[in-house]
């Protein structure tokens, strides 16, 4: 069956600018999470969405950044006015609730 | 916060040695211990989902163990080959999310 998908798979862009990472999860899948890993660094956590729960954005690093699940289904996390620190690989991962996560294959976002 | 570590950071065997990484976590308010295996240009995949002290998991060549009290797990590749070439990552599952240590890159040569 179809895996997590993520677009972009790549995204470069000039500092200031916002940008849009989109996920598709997991049919079915209640659970869903957004990570990323900057050079050198292990995965952060961002945010957790869980069914119609309120999300989990203990993660987030500024209010520059923020996510939504519509329909609890498809997320998308926006970044604003991106800084070069930004740039990093954004997994999302999605998982039926207290299961292992299935991740998909990531944005890799150059912030120029 | 939960601090996971993982050793040693990068390793570089033979095909066929056998290998381990160890991965080390708080042991307060321990819920799970999660290994993963990530290869470039690939998604990480799970490899084992450990819980309970004394664990050992096995999956082919690569196995794991838990220990809980001591806060820390090992990872276990049995036969190394090229194909097992990835970043194991553990993470430590805190409430519904969870912490990953920055990864131990394994590189085997044929």
């Amino acid at each position: 069956g179809a895996g997590v998908s993520q677009s972009p798979s790549n995204k470069v862009t000039e500092k200031g600018k916002d940008v849009e990472l989109r996920c598709d999860p997991i049919s079915g899948h209640t659970a869903l999470y957004w990570y990323r890993q900057s050079l050198g660094q292990g995965l952060e956590f961002l945010i957790y969405f869980q069914g119609n729960s309120a999300p989990d954005k203990s993660g987030l690093p500024s209010d520059r950044f923020s996510a939504e699940r519509t329909g609890g289904s498809v997320s998308t996390l926006t970044i604003q006015r991106t800084q070069q620190e930004d740039s990093a690989v954004y997994l999302c991962a999605s998982s039926p609730y207290n299961q292992p996560q299935h991740f998909g294959d990531g944005t890799r976002l150059s912030i120029l | 916060i939960l601090n996971v570590e993982q050793s040693p950071q990068s390793l570089h065997v033979q095909e066929g040695d056998s290998t381990n990484f160890t991965c080390s976590f708080p042991s307060s308010n321990f819920y799970a211990l999660h290994w993963y295996r990530w290869e470039t240009a690939k998604s990480p995949e799970a490899l084992f989902v450990m819980t309970l002290n004394g664990d050992e998991k096995k999956k082919g060549r690569i196995s794991a163990t838990l220990n809980t009290k001591e806060g820390y797990s090992y990872l276990y590749i049995k036969g190394s080959q090229p194909e097992d070439s990835a970043t194991y990552l553990c993470a430590s599952q805190e409430g519904n999310k969870l912490v990953f240590g920055a990864g131990t890159i394994l590189r085997v040569k044929s």
